[in-house]
């Protein structure tokens, strides 16, 4: 089955630790996104990349990294410095940097303490 | 900066009542259009796609949707609402331009609840 997994579900850490969130998806598609979900603010992109070995900023990309070593591939890094990183992650992804069908992953619920 | 309007945030209907979930956008320029829905406990899915063309799409399940340029709006519709579509609706917007990378813009959600 073609699609994109993000691992683990539930993610719960204590308040000054980084914390790494999977996404990986195997429909052969270039670009990722990351997304945050919280409630009643829709979705706000995290980070994209287009391309491997390339990524953007998003519009909230303050406290979070990413890397895109692999097409198939692009976890993200909630680190120490997001001040706020209890939320709803969801990764993303589509065909082309410009076929914007994005396909959603589950998502990862981080709650830290 | 684009934007994206939902104006319902929270819906409750009865089964067989029709839906209209208004979207609204601030871009002069070209945009694809999206409704997205989020069933409890699912993915994210998407329920139909405004490219170009016939500006009334269809999409899953018994949705459609309209696009009217000069309103700068994308309102989803559903004639005969059931219990199953309880779910969270999402619309978005890439936009096309200088600058932009056709990032998807999300509004805020709308939460449809459907009592039996």
């Amino acid at each position: 089955d073609g699609g994109i997994t993000q691992s683990p579900k539930y993610l719960f850490r204590k308040e000054g630790q980084n914390v790494t969130l999977s996404c990986e998806q195997n429909l052969n598609h270039d670009a990722m996104y990351w997304y945050r979900q919280d409630p009643g603010q829709g979705l706000r992109l995290i980070y994209y990349s287009q391309i491997v070995n390339d990524f953007q900023k998003g519009d909230i990309a303050e406290g979070y990294s990413v890397s895109r070593e692999k097409k198939e591939s692009f976890p993200l890094t909630v680190t120490s410095a997001q001040k706020n990183p209890t939320a709803f992650y969801l990764c993303a992804s589509s065909l082309r940097r410009t076929d914007y069908e994005q396909y959603f992953g589950p998502g990862t619920r981080l709650t830290v303490t | 900066a684009q934007s994206v309007s939902q104006h319902n945030h929270h819906v409750i209907l009865s089964e067989a009542a029709s839906l209209e979930l208004g979207c609204n956008y601030s871009y002069g320029g070209t945009v694809n259009l999206f409704w997205y829905v989020q069933y409890p406990g699912q993915h994210l899915q998407l329920l139909l796609k405004y490219f170009s063309g016939d500006p009334l799409v269809k999409g899953i399940k018994g949705f459609e949707a309209e696009f009217i340029k000069s309103k700068f709006s994308f309102n989803l519709r559903k004639p005969s609402v059931q219990w199953s579509d309880t779910a969270e609706y999402f619309c978005a917007v890439t936009v096309f331009g200088s600058g932009n990378t056709g990032k998807l813009i999300f509004g805020q959600g709308t939460t449809l609840q459907v009592k039996p």
